[in-house]
C-alpha cells in the first residue's frame, strides 16, 4: 500500500484568498489525482496530475481556479484560487499503486 | 456522464445483523472498488473487484463484480459498533487511467 500524508488537514479562509494543498507519498508513483468531496456528498475527481505534462481536468474545473503542480513522482500540490464559500470541501489527493488509495484530505472551510 | 446509483443512501442496524448495499450504473466498468470513510479521514480500500461475476471475500466482507459489469454489491456479515461509517463503492475504467466514479454512498449506523 502507499502512505499517503497532505498538509494543511484543514484551514479556513477567507473569501478572496487562494489556499495550497500539498500532497506527499512515499512511494513514486506515475499518476496522481485530485478529488473534491462537498459536505456530505461523494467524491468528484478535479484532475489528474502526471509528473512531467499538464494535468488533466475533468469538466466543470478548470486550471485558472485549481492550479495543479506535479514537480516529482512522489509530490503534488493543489491551488484553490480565489476562494469562495462554495469551495468549502474537503480535498483529497489519491495515487495509482496496485490499487487506489486516497490521502487523509484537507478540510477547507472558506468564510 | 457516468454515474453509479448506490443504495441504500443510510442504514441503522443492530449489532450482529448483516448488511447488503449495491451499486448500479447503466455503463460498463472494468473494475469496482468499495471504501470506507471516517469522519475526517479519506476512504480506505476494503475490497477492489477486477473481473466480472468475481467473488472476493475480506474478512467479513464479501462483494461481487456484476456478470453484467454494470454492478456491485458489498456484504457485512454479523456487523459490529466499528463498521460505522459511509461506505462508497467506486467504478473505473482501464483506458481511463485511475480515473474513477463514485456512489452517492451508504451511511451505515450499528446499535450496540
Amino acid at each position: 500500500s502507499a502512505v499517503i500524508s497532505q498538509k494543511p488537514s484543514r484551514d479556513i479562509c477567507q473569501r478572496g484568498t487562494s489556499l495550497t494543498i500539498q500532497c506527499q507519498v512515499d512511494s513514486q508513483v506515475t499518476m496522481m489525482f485530485w478529488y473534491r468531496q462537498q459536505p456530505g456528498q461523494s467524491l468528484t475527481l478535479i484532475a489528474t496530475a502526471n509528473q512531467g505534462s499538464e494535468a488533466t481536468y475533468e469538466s466543470g474545473f478548470v486550471i485558472d481556479k485549481f492550479p495543479i503542480s506535479r514537480p516529482n513522482l512522489t509530490f503534488s500540490t493543489l491551488t484553490v484560487s480565489n476562494m469562495s464559500p462554495e469551495d468549502s470541501s474537503i480535498y483529497l489527493c489519491s495515487v495509482v499503486l496496485n490499487e487506489q488509495f486516497f490521502g487523509p484530505g484537507t478540510r477547507l472551510t472558506v468564510l | 456522464g457516468q454515474q453509479l446509483n448506490q443504495s441504500p443512501q443510510s442504514m441503522f442496524i443492530q449489532e450482529g445483523e448483516d448488511v447488503s448495499m449495491n451499486c448500479t450504473s447503466s455503463s460498463i466498468f472494468n473494475t469496482w472498488l468499495w471504501y470506507k470513510q471516517d469522519p475526517g479521514e479519506g476512504p480506505v480500500l476494503l475490497i477492489a473487484l477486477y473481473k466480472a461475476g468475481e467473488l472476493t471475500s475480506n474478512g467479513r466482507l464479501t462483494a461481487q463484480f456484476g456478470i453484467t459489469r454494470k454492478d456491485s454489491f458489498l456484504n457485512i456479515s454479523a456487523s459490529i459498533p466499528s463498521d460505522v461509517g459511509i461506505y462508497f463503492c467506486a467504478g473505473g475504467i482501464y483506458n481511463q487511467g485511475g480515473k474513477l466514479i463514485f456512489g452517492q454512498g451508504t451511511e451505515l449506523s450499528v446499535k450496540p
